[in-house]
């Protein structure tokens, strides 16, 4: 039963281009929504997050919009470069001790 | 050191063995994590340690995985009686309450 759903394995996207990330998620008790990326044999490392008092936040060329009616989030990378290539994994947390929990990932390449 | 330590970093090991894997959090995050990732696969869940309160040990997949940890310091997985389905990126993460995690480079276990 998965919790945090990032439906498309992959997205191709042309440098310079927007790169438009999805993730939907079902506990409507999620608080707390946070982006990852990760390169090849290195661990995940934070991008951006959002709480659910809003339904934007934008740092640089990132943006994360929240939908809480549609439990749906996404992240906006513009404009995209090679570098951006990476799995973006979308998380998600309940107020008090609960595991953030992760989707699986969703392989970015940016193409030069 | 400021981030999420972990080792050994790449861990080869014969099918039945046991195997510990350390994780040194960064100093003062009083929530600890341990994921794994398998090859093609996200990032799945294990176990969430969060101050003096009882772990969580939902995400754990046979009785053969436990993990300690005493306070806010170090925690070891240990993995008894290894089996080649086991092989995995084992990723420990360290988060202070309501803000993001940090991951370490992850343990890469190899059963053979």
């Amino acid at each position: 039963d998965q919790q945090v759903k990032q439906n498309s394995p992959s997205l191709s996207v042309q440098e310079g281009r927007i790169s438009i990330l999805n993730c939907d998620y079902t506990n409507s008790m999620f608080d707390y929504f946070l982006w990852y990326k990760k390169y090849p044999a290195e661990g995940p490392t934070f991008l951006i997050s959002i709480s659910s008092i809003k339904d934007k936040n934008e740092d640089g060329r990132f943006t994360v919009f929240l939908n809480k009616s549609a439990k749906h989030l996404s992240l906006h990378i513009v404009p995209s470069q090679p570098g951006d290539s990476a799995v973006y994994f979308c998380a998600a947390s309940a107020p008090g001790n609960t595991p953030l929990v992760f989707g699986k990932g969703t392989r970015l390449s940016v193409i030069a | 050191g400021a981030g999420v330590s972990q080792s050994p970093s790449n861990k080869v090991t014969e099918k039945g063995k046991d195997v510990e894997l350390r994780c040194d959090p960064i100093s003062g995050h009083t929530a600890l994590y341990w994921y794994r990732q398998r090859l093609g696969q996200g990032l799945e869940f294990l176990i969430y340690f969060q101050g003096n309160s009882a772990p969580d040990k939902s995400g754990l997949p046979s009785d053969r995985f436990s993990a300690e940890r005493t306070g806010e310091s170090v925690s070891t997985l240990t993995i008894q009686r290894t089996q080649q389905e086991d092989s995995a990126v084992y990723l420990c993460a360290s988060r202070i309450w309501g803000g993001e995690a940090f991951f370490g480079q992850g343990t890469r276990l190899t059963v053979v």
